[in-house]
Formats: C-alpha cells, structure tokens, sequence
C-alpha cells in the first residue's frame, strides 16, 4: 500500500515570495509523482508530473518539483508567487505495479498569497 | 477536446429522493474514476472502472451507492435514496496512461 503525507495543511506568503509545498509519500514499489491544483469551484488540474528521467520536473504556471527518492520526497516549489496561485495544492501518487491508473492523493495544502 | 464532462453541475434535492449524476470521459481513455469530496473527508476515491469494468468500489460508502459504464463514453453514479450526509462535490476523473484529467464536479446538496 502507499501513501501521502502533505505536512502543512496552510501555507500562507506574501505576493513575489518563494513558496514550497512539502510531500513525502511511502510506497514499496517504484512511483509516478503528480502535483494538482484545484482553484475554488473547480475541479483539479494537474500541475506537473514525474514519471522517470530527470528528478526535476517543471510544470504549467512557474511550478517546479524535486523528485527525491531517498528523502522519499517531491516538494513543489515556485520562486515567486501571485496572487492567482492562491488555491489548493494536492500530491498524489501512482505505483508502477498497481493496476490501472489509480492515484492516492494527499490531504491538501491551502497556499494563500496575500498581498 | 472539451475534457471531462460532469452533469448537472448543481443538484439540490430533497432526503430519501433519487440522485443521478453524470459523466462523459476523455475520448480514448479506458480509466474512469468516481471520488467525492468534502471540508470533513476530503477527496475519496468511491469506485473506478478499466475499459467499462468496474475495478475496485471498496470507497462506495454504502448499498445506497451505485455505478454503472455501460460504454466508453458515459458513466453514472446514482444514490437511492439519498440522505444529508451526502452533501459534497462529486468528481469524475478519466485517464489513458498515468495522469487522470478531473471534470468540474457535481455539487450536491440534500436537504
């Protein structure tokens, strides 16, 4: 079985701050890694992605993510952030085993930039 | 390509009334999945389906929750009858490979 641990339910931070959202996870097998977003009244939308190669992935809106698999890890992090990044951020993550295309999200992480 | 399509987006109904909510995949996706969220719970997965074969519904959390695919392109989820405590946004997911593209969600309410 495999989960995810996102530590900071809120994260707030002033607009053109740098940010990072934590998540680790625990799995037995090899993973994909997966950032959402989800803005209010909105359904999620993936953010960036991990799947092999590079350990640094990039994704829609200046986001980024280290994928650390020692550290069992893949923060996601933008150098400066908006006012409109303001919304929910969710990690999920797939084994390479398991079938279909089944995702175990985490809790969530509130960012909140405030002016 | 329009995305996940969900219908209705809102639904208000009364305790002990029949709900069904909609969803149309991604064309050429042969994964689709039911989750349902709110404040208390977050997101649950309730049940999902591989090329329109029902995989695991061990999230569906009671008989009064049942899903159907009958073909790629359409599934249902219906709730009878339906209680307050079902209150949430239902979301429909479909996937082709690893990542899974979320439709905007049905908001429940029942009164």
């Amino acid at each position: 079985a495999q989960s995810v641990t996102q530590l900071d339910s809120q994260v707030p931070v002033f607009e053109e701050a740098p940010v990072e959202l934590r998540c680790n996870y625990s799995s037995s097998v090899s993973v994909y890694l997966f950032w959402y977003v989800q803005y209010p009244n909105q359904g999620l939308q993936l953010l960036l992605k991990y799947l092999s190669g590079s350990t640094l992935v990039k994704g829609i809106n200046g986001f980024e993510a280290e994928f650390n698999k020692s550290q069992t890890s893949f923060h996601l992090r933008k150098p400066s952030v908006h006012i409109s990044d303001t919304a929910e951020y969710f990690c999920a993550v797939s084994d390479l085993g398991g079938g279909g295309n089944k995702l175990t999200f985490g809790t969530g992480t509130q960012l909140k930039v405030e002016l | 390509d329009a995305g996940v399509i969900q219908s209705p987006r809102h639904e208000v109904t009364e305790m002990g009334q029949e709900v069904t909510l909609r969803c149309k995949p991604i064309s050429g996706h042969n994964s689709l999945f039911w989750y349902r969220q709110t404040m208390m719970r977050g997101l649950e997965l309730l049940i999902y389906f591989n090329n329109n074969v029902p995989i695991d519904d061990s999230g569906m959390p009671e008989d009064r929750f049942s899903a159907k695919m009958p073909n790629a392109s359409f599934s249902t989820l219906k709730i009878q009858p339906s209680e307050p405590r079902d209150s949430a946004v239902y979301f429909c997911a479909s996937s082709s490979r690893h990542e899974q593209y979320f439709g905007p969600g049905t908001r429940l309410t029942v009164t």
